[in-house]
């Protein structure tokens, strides 16, 4: 079941913050962020994995909340590299495929 | 650093033709897969294998699919009669840890257009 990310899309000015939303209607295992820019493969930024764990990655952090079978990616101070599509991929059993979701298209300008 | 690497970067086929996409994945990796993202939309799961078989499959991996490891470092993905809706990115990815337990590398992708 693929999970539901919010927004869609998101505009910011260079050193605006943003959250990115991803939620399921299942239990998980674990989250997976990743970010892809226009014409590039998926990069993987991190993983979350039951426990409601947060992780840090540069100024870029991410929370994992068991119970509301959600994660929240944050990126604090933007900066215009960070432009791209960031896709939340989730894990119901520890052992399967990633699905990922539609993906939030985020565009960081001067 | 060590790299997931795929040929041909970009394929035009005729519809009704075959099709084999290429992959070579990161050598000590064990779990392969392939996705696949129509233009500006989601990537999609289609395939994983493991120890020489497919282990799981989405329902977009139909009978027309398939995938084999012929020779050890290749992993491949055919495609046998193509669809117009077959057009699209495929993602070749490798890892070295249990699927959904670690990172995936993906390769630059394969865009297949259908014509």
């Amino acid at each position: 079941q693929q999970p539901v990310q919010s927004p869609q899309a998101v505009i910011l000015r260079e050193g605006e913050d943003a959250v990115i939303n991803c939620s399921s209607s299942k239990a998980l295992y674990s989250v997976h962020w990743y970010r892809q820019k226009h014409g590039e493969a998926p990069v993987f930024l991190m993983i979350l994995l039951k426990g409601g764990e947060q992780k840090g990655h540069e100024k870029i952090s991410a929370s994992f909340n068991e119970k509301k079978q959600q994660s929240s990616l944050y990126l604090t101070a933007s900066q215009l590299s960070y432009s791209g599509t960031y896709f939340c991929g989730t894990d119901f059993r520890g052992n399967t495929p990633l699905v990922f979701g539609k993906g939030t298209r985020l565009s960081v300008i001067a | 650093e060590p790299e997931v690497t795929q040929t041909p970067s970009h394929q035009v086929t005729q519809m009704g033709q075959e099709v084999i996409l290429h992959c070579v994945p990161i050598s000590n990796h064990l779990y392969f897969y392939w996705y696949r993202q129509i233009l500006g939309q989601k990537v999609e799961f289609l395939v994983s294998f493991y120890n020489n078989e497919i282990s799981e499959k989405s329902e977009i991996f139909d009978d027309q699919f398939s995938v084999e490891r012929p020779d050890g470092s290749n992993f491949t993905l055919k495609i046998r009669s193509t669809k117009l809706e077959d057009s699209a990115m495929y993602f070749c990815a490798s890892s070295g840890n249990l699927p959904g337990t670690g990172e995936l590398f993906f390769g630059e992708g394969s865009r297949l257009t259908v014509l």
